[in-house]
């Protein structure tokens, strides 16, 4: 089975950027999509194929897939964006999440 | 606009059986694949089962394979998920989640509208 792992959590002062990796064995050959989670409500795809936004999500928004390690960058942290995020990929006939990273807003 | 609206929700004792719907609108059904996600109370999403825009196909993850069973009709625009011999390690809220149509293939496209949940919990 193939594994991704994610931080648990990330803490990022308003303003500053956050960066949540996500990491796999040659994780740069495979497709990534990232899902953002608010407390209470259901996921939201944020960035789809590595790099692109959906229609609605803010530019500052983006994604990055390459070597071992998939990331999702937030600029200009707004409280909110304190949310769990996952990383998806596709792997053998099974979807696989990431465990999540619980991001903060100091 | 796209919704997936759920229901079927609830309690209910080990061993038994639930079944779940997803009833969708905005969008025409029958040209996408569906998933099922869950996420058990203080853990991560976890995938269960995907089923492919014909309902020809369908795939399962290891925990709920040969008691969980996804089905589609499309004259109705829904989805089910029958979800029998339950166990207490099934209690989650469980999501449906539309495959995009922004891939090649719905293999590695993206869930990119999801319903609301339903929440779903095993216990005596």
């Amino acid at each position: 089975s193939y594994d991704l792992t994610q931080p648990v959590s990330v803490s990022v002062a308003l303003g500053q950027t956050a960066r949540i990796p996500c990491e796999g064995n040659n994780i740069g050959g495979r497709t990534v999509h990232w899902y953002q989670q608010r407390a209470g409500q259901a996921p939201v795809s944020v960035i789809y194929r590595d790099t692109n936004r959906p229609f609605g999500i803010s530019e500052r928004f983006s994604g990055f897939n390459s070597g071992n390690t998939a990331t999702l960058t937030i600029n200009r942290v707004q409280g909110g964006d304190e949310a769990d995020y996952y990383c998806q990929v596709y792997d053998s006939s099974t979807w696989v999440f990431g465990g999540g990273t619980k991001l903060t807003v100091l | 606009q796209v919704q997936l609206v759920q229901s079927g929700g609830g309690v209910v004792q080990p061993g038994r059986s639930l079944r779940l719907s997803c009833q969708a609108s905005g969008f025409i059904f029958s040209g996408h694949a569906m998933h099922w996600v869950r996420r058990a109370p203080g853990k991560g999403l976890e995938w269960v089962a995907i089923i492919s825009k014909d309902g020809r196909y369908k795939y399962y993850a290891s925990s709920v394979r040969g008691r969980f069973s996804f089905s589609r009709d499309d004259s109705e625009n829904r989805v089910f998920l029958q979800m029998d011999r339950l166990n207490t390690e099934d209690t989650a809220t469980y999501y449906c989640a539309r495959v995009s149509l922004n891939s090649a293939s719905y293999y590695t496209a993206e869930l990119d509208f999801w319903g609301q949940g339903a929440l779903v919990i095993v216990s005596s």
